[in-house]
């Protein structure tokens, strides 16, 4: 199994921008979710999903839009970029029957900077 | 609303030395409590789980605690290597919310030989 894979892993923007981060994983996962991570402020979680359809809102969702057409595909878009969006965003699955409270399988991580 | 928090941030010991990482989390309401490490410029991996119900778990040379009444976890690390040098972060869920992690800011762990 490849695990969680993410694509890219590094990406430069300029303000305004658009762009998707890409998220898939090969475990069957129903449960997948996005995190920023910022120096001293630890990891937020911007959306999840706990199945094909079904999406939410975690505690950083503002400037990001997810969907999630397929069991294991959530991609994380970015509608017009912005310099607060600067991070590194790590994508995570699990199974879902405690949903964020099960072993959660994280990828290598994106590394975005926008200027 | 949840916080949690690590102590130290950071910390240097030499090779051999045992350890103790620290998490509190302000509502003891919790699912359960995940300990993960993090190599630098890598994503997450998953160390140890402890249920709510749990006193502690263990993995090889790790041995996560759990008192969920005064809201805290300690992550045990015995005879430290240079190859356990990483940050370390701890993340509850709560049990009225179980699709969300609340994650500390982790202790940087160098062991150096």
């Amino acid at each position: 199994n490849a695990g969680v894979t993410q694509t890219p892993k590094f990406q430069v923007l300029k303000t305004g921008q658009s762009m998707t981060l890409q998220c898939a994983q090969d475990m069957n996962h129903e449960y997948m979710s996005w995190y920023r991570q910022d120096p001293g402020m630890g990891l937020r979680l911007i959306h999840y999903s706990v199945g094909a359809g079904i999406t939410d809102q975690g505690e950083v969702p503002n400037g990001y839009n997810v969907s999630r057409s397929t069991t294991e595909d959530f991609p994380l878009r970015l509608l017009s970029a912005a310099p607060s969006q600067t991070s590194v965003y790590f994508c995570a699955s699990s199974y879902l029957q405690r949903g964020a409270g099960d072993e959660q399988f994280f990828g290598p991580g994106t590394r975005l900077t926008v200027l | 609303k949840q916080e949690v928090t690590q102590i130290p941030a950071a910390l240097s010991v030499p090779e051999g030395e045992n350890l103790v990482l620290n998490c509190s989390f302000t509502d003891s309401a919790i699912y359960n409590l995940q300990w993960f490490r993090q190599d630098p410029g890598k994503g997450l991996t998953s160390l140890l789980l402890i249920q709510s119900s749990q006193r502690e778990q263990t993995s090889g040379r790790l041995n996560a605690s759990l008192d969920k009444s005064s809201g805290r976890s300690t992550l045990y690390i015995a005879a430290s290597q240079p190859g356990d040098s990483a940050t370390y972060l701890c993340a509850v869920s709560s049990v009225d919310n179980t699709d969300k992690l609340i994650f500390g800011t982790g202790t940087r762990l160098q062991v150096f030989p």
